[in-house]
């Protein structure tokens, strides 16, 4: 079954302890991307990534990392968490060829962290 | 920047309404457009994806139209239902970004 999985699906935890949310697609898709949502501000691009070793800035980049070191996994990384990157986190994957224009974005069920 | 804009932010209707949520950007250089499905505690579930080029898609009760020039789309649903009843996203790519309205959350009414 085409998924895309993240984990883990929930987290509390502490202001300044390093945590790594892992996503990982079987779809062989070149792209890859962070979204966070929060409460009327819709869901707002964090990076993304359009093949291994490439990774770049979305809107809300700051605060956190990411790495793209094989096409299938796409982890998001927060250095030092603080309270207000409590939120609800999605991973998403599409391909990325020339004439991608008609392949839809497949976004995991979301991981909900709460930073203390 | 692109900014996407969706409008009512919140609607009820009673069952078997015909109904239209609309999503407007500012930029009309993009890509494609995809209206997506949000049950609550659940991710987003692709319902529709319109390219720059089209004027429209259709799904069984659901039709997306696009105009690029004037940076709107709609979704039309025929004859709402009880199941129907989320929060709806739409969503613009425009150039290697992904940028997403706030959504509207219908309530269907039995």
């Amino acid at each position: 079954e085409a998924q895309v999985t993240q984990n883990p699906r929930y987290l509390i935890t502490v202001t300044g302890k390093k945590l790594t949310v892992t996503c990982s697609q079987n779809m062989n898709h070149e792209y890859m991307s962070w979204y966070r949502q929060d409460p009327g501000l819709g869901l707002r691009q964090i990076y993304y990534s359009m093949n291994v070793e490439v990774t770049d800035k979305g809107d809300v980049p700051e605060g956190y990392k990411v790495s793209r070191k094989e096409k299938r996994n796409f982890p998001l990384i927060l250095e030092s968490p603080s309270p207000n990157q409590t939120s609800l986190y999605f991973c998403a994957s599409s391909p990325f060829q020339v004439d991608s224009s008609n392949q839809p974005q497949h976004f995991g069920d979301g991981t909900r962290l709460s930073i203390l | 920047k692109q900014e996407v804009t969706q409008i009512p932010a919140a609607l009820s209707v009673p069952e078997g309404e015909n109904l239209v949520l609309n999503c407007s950007f500012t930029d009309s250089a993009i890509y494609n457009l995809q209206w997506f499905r949000q049950d609550p505690g659940k991710g987003l579930t692709s319902l529709l994806l319109i390219q720059s080029s089209q004027r429209e898609q259709t799904s069984g009760r659901l039709n997306a139209s696009l105009d690029k020039s004037s940076g709107r789309s709609t979704l039309y649903i025929a004859a709402s239902q009880p199941g129907d009843s989320a929060t709806y996203l739409c969503a613009v790519k425009h150039f290697n970004k992904f940028y997403f309205g706030s959504g509207t959350k219908l309530n269907v009414k039995p």
